[in-house]
């Protein structure tokens, strides 16, 4: 069966990264994704990676793979105001698990 | 832009109503949409697959009879909500997509329903 797990809080201040990090357990996941929720609202796809890469980077955001751990990481560097939100992290199995989500709360 | 569109965003009524919510994929095709619902501060909870042309299949522990759900095109698919109460009042999201050549899933807006 799936199971995500996800620490539930961080702090950051402005301008420093912020690192959020998740762990999984089924093996033959195929795409690990993270997603954003800002209150109220859909959830919004910052980025994913396939299964046989090991890290993707994207502007301010750097996804991390460690598969045989199987443990993925999302680092956002530069933190801003407007980073705050709930980030979910979710791996592909023919369905989405999510985990329960992190809460990302940025500080000036 | 966004490639899910769901409709209504929030909804109000009173108990006993059925409450229609629908997913549609703007850019693309889907022969498959996921609906979820979300309770404040937790995380997703998926309730279903809407297949193209075919029965959805429902986690365990989702009420058929209550969450109807419908996939008749390849870029709609509806739930309904029947004879709503308040313990259904909850945010429901869908998505639609599949990493087939790395297309992700993208989630529509959701929809917030209470229901009196």
């Amino acid at each position: 069966g799936e199971d995500v797990e996800q620490s539930l809080f961080l702090s950051v201040r402005e301008g420093d990264s912020s690192v959020i990090n998740c762990t999984y357990t089924d093996s033959s996941s195929t795409y690990l994704y993270w997603y954003k929720q800002e209150p109220g609202a859909g959830l919004q796809l910052l980025t994913y990676i396939f299964s046989n890469m090991d890290m993707k980077q994207d502007q301010r955001l750097t996804v991390l793979l460690n598969k045989k751990d199987k443990h993925l990481s999302l680092r956002i560097a530069d933190t801003q105001t407007g980073d705050s939100a709930i980030y979910f992290c979710a791996e592909w199995d023919y369905k989405l698990s999510f985990g329960a989500g992190t809460t990302v709360t940025v500080r000036a | 832009g966004a490639v899910v569109s769901q409709h209504p965003s929030r909804v109000i009524c009173k108990s006993g109503t059925s409450v229609k919510i629908e997913c549609r994929s703007l850019d693309f095709q889907a022969t498959t949409m996921f609906w979820y619902r979300q309770f404040p501060k937790q995380s997703l909870m998926l309730m279903a697959t809407s297949n193209e042309g075919s029965k959805a299949t429902y986690e365990q522990g989702v009420e058929k009879d209550k969450f109807l759900i419908n996939h008749a095109s390849l870029t709609l698919s509806t739930l309904t909500v029947t004879s709503a109460h308040p313990e259904d009042s909850s945010f429901y999201i869908c998505s639609a997509g599949a990493p087939v050549g790395g297309q992700p899933q993208h989630f529509g807006d959701g929809t917030r329903l209470s229901i009196l």
